[in-house]
């Protein structure tokens, strides 16, 4: 089956630092991915999707400026959380649908950021 | 826009019993899946329902498409402690942006 990692698995930051996540797919070639964020006991919430090559889209109400997304590669996208808060403490679970694999998003084990 | 609504939210039921999970939306789905996802983990994909009246199993569970494709259902049959977890319906909203809607999500807690 299609394997989607993240790294790291769980991070603690300093407020007002930047962190880096980073999501790979490890067999497959990923033309879209997606990023979600987790609160606890909640569903997921989709922040944005990335496209290989182009400029991420995000949803209603994230800041593209905090939350920089780059997709480099057909295998790895990044979400870059910049001048973190402790609201920004969360779980970041991204995704990716490859190419010519209809209907299925593969997800990563997620991400646990604590901002101090 | 379209939305899903799962029902219950929480779940807490002794090893044994049987529960139904509800996965409803006012709008028509081409598919829907079920995941289950344990603390600090990504969601695993259980089942994609395509067909309107659908039935899959997967052991215990039973998953079930509406005939009009706007809602599903998870039945799990003598629950175990191994079966908690959050389980979360998701569907792909309009459009071919490859994007999923999520319900709310169901916590289960199978008590022993």
């Amino acid at each position: 089956g299609a394997v989607v990692s993240q790294h790291p698995s769980r991070v603690i930051c300093k407020s007002g630092t930047s962190v880096k996540i980073e999501c790979r797919s490890l067999d497959f070639q990923a033309t879209t991915m997606f990023w979600y964020r987790q609160f606890p006991k909640q569903s997921l919430m989709l922040m944005a999707t990335s496209n290989e090559g182009s400029k991420a889209t995000y949803e209603q109400g994230v800041e593209k400026d905090k939350f920089l997304i780059n997709h480099a590669s057909l295998t790895l996208s990044t979400l870059t959380v910049t001048s973190a808060h402790p609201e920004d403490s969360s779980f970041y679970i991204c995704s990716a649908l490859g190419q010519g694999m209809t209907d299925t998003q593969y997800f990563g084990p997620g991400t646990r950021l604590t901002v101090l | 826009t379209q939305l899903l609504e799962q029902s219950p939210q929480f779940l807490s039921i002794q090893e044994g019993e049987n529960l139904t999970v509800y996965c409803n939306s006012s709008s028509v789905f081409s598919s829907l899946q079920w995941y289950r996802q344990e603390p600090g983990e990504g969601p695993v994909l259980l089942v994609t329902v395509v067909t309107g009246g659908e039935v899959k199993k997967l052991k215990r569970l039973t998953f079930q498409f509406g005939d009009a494709r706007k809602d599903s259902s998870l039945h799990i049959t003598a629950a175990q402690p191994g079966d908690t977890g959050l389980y979360l319906c998701a569907g792909y909203g309009s459009g071919n942006t490859g994007k999923l809607i999520f319900g709310q999500g169901t916590t289960l807690q199978v008590k022993p």
